[in-house]
């Protein structure tokens, strides 16, 4: 199973200030057809997860863009430009590049 | 819009058979690239079950492949997971969700969750 390993597992956050979290997989992420598929996901408390990112980079619909996902093959970054009181909660990063797909253990972000 | 509601019993019994459905509305089952089960201990992450593609092609997660059993019912628009021989670590809030082409292959849609609890 590829693993994938996020950090922080918190982070205490200011209104207004960006955020950034981290996940690593210990495998490369590139499909044999050439697509990452490393997605995040943010779970509010007593909510299911929502998809923010699919594919590295690209918003789900109707996701804020002070939302932003990059990186490639093993390293993979969740930016959030100005933390908004909304965005409370646990982020997600996972894989589907090969099975069994599999979750990062999340990351707790809260505020300040 | 398409919606996913998961539905069964909210407790079982060890060594039982948990069996839980999810029903879609808002578009055809057969319209997606594949339906899958996410599980979440009490406090704890998520973990793949497994997934079903509408021609009925099954993965399971190797941890309980021998136990799982995910099928999809297109008559009645719905697809259901069956996991056997349960433990108390079996118990979890289980979620269904939509893996959708056009959302990357991620799992863009997702049930509100139902909460499993395996004790006698």
């Amino acid at each position: 199973d590829i693993v994938m390993t996020q950090t922080p597992l918190s982070s205490p956050v200011t209104l207004g200030q960006p955020a950034s979290i981290s996940c690593r997989s210990n495998q490369s992420l590139v499909h044999k057809d050439g697509s990452t598929y490393l997605s995040w996901l943010h779970q509010r408390p007593g909510q299911p997860p929502r998809l923010l990112i699919y594919k590295i980079s690209n918003r789900f619909s109707g996701v804020p863009d002070r939302f932003s996902g990059s990186g490639a093959g093993t390293d993979f970054t969740l930016k959030i430009s100005r933390v908004e009181a909304d965005d409370v909660g646990v982020y997600y990063c996972m894989q589907a590049t090969q099975l069994p797909q599999t979750f990062g253990q999340g990351t707790k972000v809260e505020i300040k | 819009q398409v919606q996913l509601q998961e539905s069964g019993p909210g407790l079982v019994k060890p060594s039982g058979t948990l069996s839980l459905t999810c029903a879609v509305s808002g578009g055809s089952i057969t319209n997606s690239n594949s339906w899958s089960w996410v599980r979440q201990p009490p406090g704890k992450g998520l973990e793949w079950v497994g997934e079903i593609y509408p021609s009925g092609t099954t993965n399971y997660s190797p941890s309980l492949k021998s136990r799982v059993t995910i099928s999809l019912d297109k008559s009645k628009n719905q697809f259901s997971l069956k996991l056997s021989s349960v433990t108390a670590a079996d118990t979890a809030v289980y979620y269904c969700a939509r893996e959708y082409h056009a959302s990357g292959d991620a799992l863009d849609i997702w049930g509100q969750g139902t909460s499993v609890t395996v004790s006698s």
